[in-house]
């Protein structure tokens, strides 16, 4: 079975404070993307990978970034958190050539 | 960029058939898929669906595409409460990106 692990279930940040969310999957996929999940919004893409140390911008980038320094890890990086951050993130992961993408549980950031 | 639109809430009884509508825009989407997020998890893939296909079925999920319309729908047959979750459609697209709707909140009754 494949496993998608994100560091927190749940965190609280305070306003402009540097926020690291990890994701880490043990199947060597090469794809792996950060979502956020708004309530009516579904699922919005932020950065994906393709490959250690490549990344490429989803649809809402701004305000976020993000590092892929082992293919087995991605993390999104909140520069200066801010309260319209405040959301459930989502790291999902997909071999090339398969059609099923393996979500991780989320975490639920608060930013106050 | 693709489009993908879901009603917000459904609620049935407990044995009745729920379906589940979705509608989207690119006509490319070479799968079409239905994603189950129960409270606190992560979401989990229910079924999908090949853009050449009319219609998937398994145990109690049967898929409709209608391509003419770009209309997918997910009914699940003999609701049970276990089945209270959000529903979420998506669409694929280049990179095995997938672009999700709002998501469908399902309330199974008693």
């Amino acid at each position: 079975d494949v496993k998608v692990t994100q560091s927190s279930r749940y965190l609280v940040k305070r306003t402009g404070e540097k926020v690291f969310l990890e994701c880490v999957q043990d199947m060597d996929h090469e794809n792996m993307f950060w979502y956020r999940q708004d309530p009516g919004l579904g699922l919005r893409l932020i950065y994906f990978s393709y490959d250690v140390k490549m990344k490429e911008k989803g649809d809402i980038p701004e305000g976020y970034s993000v590092s892929r320094e082992k293919k087995e890890r991605f993390s999104l990086i909140l520069e200066s958190a801010s309260t319209n951050q405040t959301s459930m993130y989502l790291c999902a992961t997909i071999t090339g050539g398969s059609y099923e993408q393996y979500f991780g549980p989320g975490t639920r950031l608060t930013v106050t | 960029g693709e489009d993908v639109e879901q009603s917000l809430f459904l609620s049935v009884r407990e044995g009745d058939s729920s379906v589940i509508n979705c509608t989207y825009t690119d006509s490319s989407s070479t799968y079409l898929y239905w994603y189950k997020q129960e409270p606190g998890a992560g979401l989990q893939l229910l079924t999908y669906i090949f853009s050449n296909m009319d219609m998937k079925q398994d145990q109690r999920l049967t898929v409709l595409l209608n391509k003419k319309d770009k209309h997918l729908s997910l009914r699940i047959a003999d609701t049970q409460t276990g089945d209270s979750a959000i529903y979420f459609c998506a669409g694929a697209r280049a990179g095995n990106m997938l672009t999700f709707g709002g998501g469908t909140r399902l309330m199974v009754k008693p």
